[in-house]
């Protein structure tokens, strides 16, 4: 089974600080993709990446970069945490293939930023 | 831009009746398109997907749903229902080849079972 593993359940951090949000797979997957779930918004997708070392934007990338180092290892980064970032954030990761991607998806990280 | 459009925001039905969720996408190129359901505490799991081929798609857990180009609707069905469908679901479009540069979600629907 293909395994998404985010370094965190819960986090809380304060307005202001740098956060980190790790994101690993286990199924050697080309691509990564970082969303933010919202109530009542669905899922939004933030950031993705093909490969190592390289990123793409999403729909919503303002406040937000991201690092992708190794093949496994993808990384959300809010270098200035604020109060409207408060969320759940999911990471997933696909095969690419012919036809439909399927997307796996890790348990979330729920953020609060006070 | 791509959309996705689920109008039922809750639906209730009772323990063994039919279900059907709604899904209309908007969307330039041919359609990759996606069920996912979440339950709670957990993440994302994959209901079932369409790209091509026969529109009336076979997925897991007994649902399944039908690809209506006419009418640019991926609707979701299950003959009959359990307490253990209770859950979150959410219908996307994938963009790029396949769903490569992501998917577009709709806003989920909350399917409520009563007993």
């Amino acid at each position: 089974d293909v395994k998404v593993t985010q370094s965190s359940r819960y986090l809380v951090k304060r307005t202001g600080e740098k956060v980190f949000l790790e994101c690993v797979q286990d199924m050697d997957h080309e691509n990564m993709f970082w969303y933010r779930q919202d109530p009542g918004l669905g899922l939004r997708l933030i950031y993705f990446s093909y490969d190592v070392k390289m990123k793409e934007k999403g729909d919503i990338p303002e406040g937000y970069s991201v690092s992708r180092e190794k093949k496994e290892r993808f990384s959300l980064i809010l270098e200035s945490a604020s109060t409207n970032q408060t969320s759940m954030y999911l990471c997933a990761s696909s095969l690419v293939g012919q036809g439909a991607d399927t997307q796996y998806f890790g348990p979330g990280t729920r953020l609060t930023v006070l | 831009a791509q959309s996705v459009t689920q109008p039922d925001i809750h639906i209730t039905v009772s323990e063994g009746a039919s279900l059907e969720l709604r899904c209309n996408y908007s969307y330039g190129a041919t359609p990759y398109l996606f069920w996912y359901v979440q339950s709670p505490g957990q993440g994302l799991q994959l209901l079932l997907k369409y790209f091509s081929g026969d529109t009336l798609v076979q997925g897991i857990k007994g649902f399944e749903a039908e690809f209506k180009r006419s009418q640019s609707s991926f609707n979701l069905r299950k003959p009959s229902v359990h307490w253990s469908d209770a859950a979150e679901y959410f219908c996307a479009v994938g963009v790029g080849g396949g769903g490569a540069d992501g998917l577009t979600f709709g806003k989920g629907t909350h399917l409520i079972i009563q007993p």
